[in-house]
């Protein structure tokens, strides 16, 4: 099993322009998410999803826009990218269960630039 | 929604002293309390984690206690090694879907 995976794992942007971040689990995870990680401020959800077709905003979903149209892949876009967003992106994974939500996997991370 | 602080930011101990990181947590509701590691340049990775209804929670030099009633919960590690050496985060959830995350600890194990 590859667990999360994110494709690119690194990516330069001039301010405007728009990009996609791809995040692919092989678990058969139900919940997935994205998180954004800065100097000093931990890990910070920008959205998150909880099954096929649905997605929902996290603490930070301004800038953002996601969608889950498989259940193993959950799509990250920045249509006009700002300096604001240059960042570590991480995605990740959980499996759902009677307890609610089960561990958290996180994939390698995106280091973005937005110049 | 959830507010999570961590304690200290910084942490620098000896070679096989312990190492105590503290959090916070906002919402009574909370019931899931992981802690994560992460090595420079490497995603986090789950060592640790608790739920509310267990107050203490071990696993070799690791350990975890809860204390619901003050809202707070630590991670302490015993006889720290250099692999130690790692930024820590804390996390609470206030609900089925959410981890709300501390601003983490780098810990620094010198030899």
């Amino acid at each position: 099993n590859a667990g999360v995976t994110q494709t690119p794992k690194f990516r330069v942007l001039k301010t405007g322009q728009s990009m996609t971040l791809l995040c692919a689990q092989d678990m058969n995870h139900e919940y997935m998410y994205w998180y954004r990680q800065d100097p000093g401020m931990g890990l910070r959800l920008i959205h998150y999803s909880v099954g096929e077709g649905t997605t929902a905003k996290g603490e930070v979903p301004d800038g953002y826009n996601v969608s889950r149209l498989k259940k193993q892949n959950f799509l990250l876009g920045l249509e006009s990218a700002a300096p604001s967003q240059t960042s570590v992106y991480f995605c990740a994974s959980s499996a759902s269960g009677l307890a609610g939500q089960k561990e958290q996997y996180f994939g390698p991370g995106t280091r973005l630039t937005v110049t | 929604g959830e507010n999570v602080e961590q304690h200290p930011s910084t942490l620098s101990v000896q070679e096989g002293d312990s190492a105590v990181i503290k959090c916070t947590y906002s919402d009574s509701a909370s019931n899931y309390f992981p802690w994560y590691k992460q090595e420079l340049g490497k995603r986090p990775q789950l060592i640790i984690d608790i739920r509310s209804n267990v107050g203490e929670k071990k696993d070799q030099r690791i350990a975890v206690t809860l204390n619901k009633t003050a809202k707070h919960f630590s991670l302490h590690i015993t006889e720290t090694q250099p692999e130690d050496s790692a930024v820590y985060f804390c996390a609470a959830r206030s609900n089925d879907y959410k981890l709300s995350f501390g601003a983490g600890t780098t810990v620094t194990v010198r030899a």
